[in-house]
């Protein structure tokens, strides 16, 4: 089955800790980004990566990092996380920049 | 003013009516329109795209696009419940690749 994966689905960490949210696609895909949700904005795109080692940043990058070894994987990591980080989380991938981005399921972080 | 506006709801309609759900953006750059629904849980998934203006049906779904007005629509006919969800417009340019989303249009459709 065509999906993307993260994990974990929900964390509650404190300021301060560094963690990392996984998230995987086995579609092949060359495109792939994270998203944050907050309720009233919407979706906004944290970092998106068109390849391996390729990565920019997005609207919100300020606190996150990323990194793209393998197509596959495209992790995001908050090396000092801050309550502002609370929010739901997406990872999504597309095949190229202008087709469908297919959506992960969701972390729901919460920093204390 | 923010790039791309979108009522946030929530729309409360009986089983069967037509829903009309609507954005507005203002960067006349933006080119692709794509609608996304969002099930309470889960994430977004890819219900209609678009790039030209006019219609685009499927099946109970018609997206509608108005450039000159950079406006854009998503109409649903006979509502059921199952499309209680919140709908998501996103919009991109034809250069790079960053789509704007609005904040989302929470629907209840009611049996």
């Amino acid at each position: 089955e065509a999906q993307v994966t993260q994990n974990p689905r929900y964390l509650i960490t404190v300021t301060g800790k560094k963690l990392t949210v996984t998230c995987s696609q086995n579609m092949n895909h060359e495109y792939m980004s994270w998203y944050r949700q907050d309720p009233g904005l919407g979706l906004r795109q944290i970092y998106y990566s068109m390849n391996v080692e390729v990565t920019d940043k997005g609207d919100v990058p300020e606190g996150y990092k990323v990194s793209r070894k393998e197509k596959r994987n495209f992790p995001l990591i908050l090396e000092s996380p801050s309550p502002n980080q609370t929010s739901l989380y997406f990872c999504a991938s597309q095949r190229g920049v202008y087709n469908e981005q297919f959506f992960g399921p969701g972390t729901r972080l919460t920093v204390l | 003013q923010k790039e791309v506006e979108q009522d946030p709801g929530p729309l409360s309609v009986p089983e069967g009516a037509i829903v009309s759900l609507n954005c507005t953006y203002s960067n006349s750059a933006f080119q692709y329109f794509m609608w996304y629904r969002q099930y309470s849980r889960k994430g977004p998934e890819l219900l209609m795209y678009t790039y030209s203006s006019g219609n685009k049906e499927d099946g109970r779904f018609t997206a509608q696009v108005d450039k000159s007005s950079k406006y854009i629509s998503l109409f649903i006919r006979d509502s059921q419940p199952s499309d209680s969800a919140t709908y998501l417009c996103a919009i991109g340019t034809n250069y790079g690749q960053n789509f704007v989303f609005g904040p989302g249009t929470r629907l209840s459709v009611l049996p």
